[in-house]
Formats: C-alpha cells, structure tokens, sequence
C-alpha cells in the first residue's frame, strides 16, 4: 500500500458545480498537509496548507483534515474554467520530505 | 528577476548519454529537492538538498547524481541516461524550517522534460 493514495480521475463537472478532491494516506504520524495545484505544462503551486485535523477555508476552497480516518479533502465551491488543473495533496511529518499524492486532474466546462 | 528557473526546459538525448538538469534560485533558500513527474506515479523525490555541500537521497535517487557547492544552484546529472529515465524534472526550493516544523512549502519551477531515446 501506497503511503498516499489520490484517485487520478480525470473528473468533469460543469461550471459553478461544487468539486470535491480526496486523499487516503496510512501514515499515521503525517502532521502537515497540503494541496497543490497544477496547471499544464507548469510546475505546481501551493493551494491550500493545514496542519493537523480540523478545517480551513480561504475563498471558494475548503481544506478538511480527518486524521482519525487519514483522510484529507478539497472542496472547491462554484467551480470555474480557471479551476482546470490537476490537484495534488501532499504531506509529511516532522523532519522528513513531503509525500505527493499522484494527482486528480479536473475539467470544469462552461 | 526572482524565482526558480531550470534549464534545459526541453531535452532529448540518447541512451547511455550523460545530461545535467540546472536549477537556479534566488531567494536563498535553504532547501532545495529534485523531483521526477511520470504518469501513474506522481511526483517522485530524488534528491534534496538541506544546505550546500549537504545532500540526501529520496524515493528514486538510483542512476542520478546531484551536487550542491553554491545555496543557489542545484543541477541534477544523469551519469548514463536509460529510457525509463524519460520524465518531466522539476526543481523546488524552500525556506530553512521547511524540513523541521512548519509548512514544507515548495516553490516549484517550470520543469524540465527530457526523452531519452
């Protein structure tokens, strides 16, 4: 088992629908996690950064963390075309590199 | 102009050839890493760099080689190029508590993209 696991997808939703991004991870010492995004052909850029469980919220984008369940989610409200991209969650612990989830690639039509 | 830049940003080569990926930055970071992207496997760490002369393997360092004799500069070399070596390179870099507390945020460059025929 993968130490993060994300769903590839590609998923498709229209415009101003509510996305919701996933990932499962199985260590259970990771503190520290976050959601890049990418765009193609460019390199990634932090999105969203939390630390422990709990939820944050900046702009249409909630991050939610449930470490009892190592689950972290992305939640992009009224989804545009400008939200294209793949999305990638990392974490880590304490001292080590961040481990990066393979990525979720999002179409949002017009 | 501030940033990470990397260079070559396209290369092809050929098998058993040596290549040298650069990455340049400019905020003095202290942290540097070499990740590889390939399809179904995600960003993969190659080799990271706390500070210069110091250095660290990741996940998939085999068949690479990295040096770091200035904080800026972190090339990435290929001694003998394979195919399963073809991918798309990229550079970050991070301030100095990236590794100990706090937020491991990467700033990312754009990416190298190398075939290796």
């Amino acid at each position: 088992q993968k130490e993060v696991e994300q769903d590839p997808g590609p998923l498709s939703v229209p415009e101003g629908a509510i996305v919701s991004l996933n990932c499962t991870y199985s260590n259970s010492a990771f503190q520290y996690f976050m959601w890049y995004r990418q765009y193609s052909r460019k390199g990634p850029e932090l999105l969203m950064y939390t630390y422990s469980s709990g939820n944050k919220e900046d702009g249409r984008f909630t991050a939610q963390v449930d470490k009892s369940s190592k689950y972290i989610s992305l939640f992009i409200r009224d989804s545009q075309p400008s939200d294209s991209a793949t999305y990638l969650c990392a974490m880590r612990q304490a001292g080590t590199a961040l481990i990066f989830g393979k990525g979720t690639t999002l179409s949002v039509s017009s | 102009d501030a940033g990470i830049t990397q260079s070559p940003r396209y290369k092809i080569t050929e098998t058993g050839r040596q290549v040298t990926l650069m990455c340049h930055q400019t905020w003095s970071h202290s942290y540097m890493f070499w990740y590889r992207q390939d399809l179904g496997h995600g960003l993969r760490l190659i080799y990271y760099s706390a500070a210069a002369d110091i250095t660290d393997k990741g996940e998939v360092p085999d068949g690479y080689v990295v040096s770091r004799s200035k904080t800026e500069n972190f090339p990435l070399t290929l001694e003998s190029a394979t195919r399963s070596q073809t991918s798309v390179y990229f550079c970050a870099s991070s301030e100095s508590t990236g590794m100990v507390s706090g937020a491991n945020v990467l700033t990312f460059g754009a990416g190298s993209r190398l075939t290796v025929l």
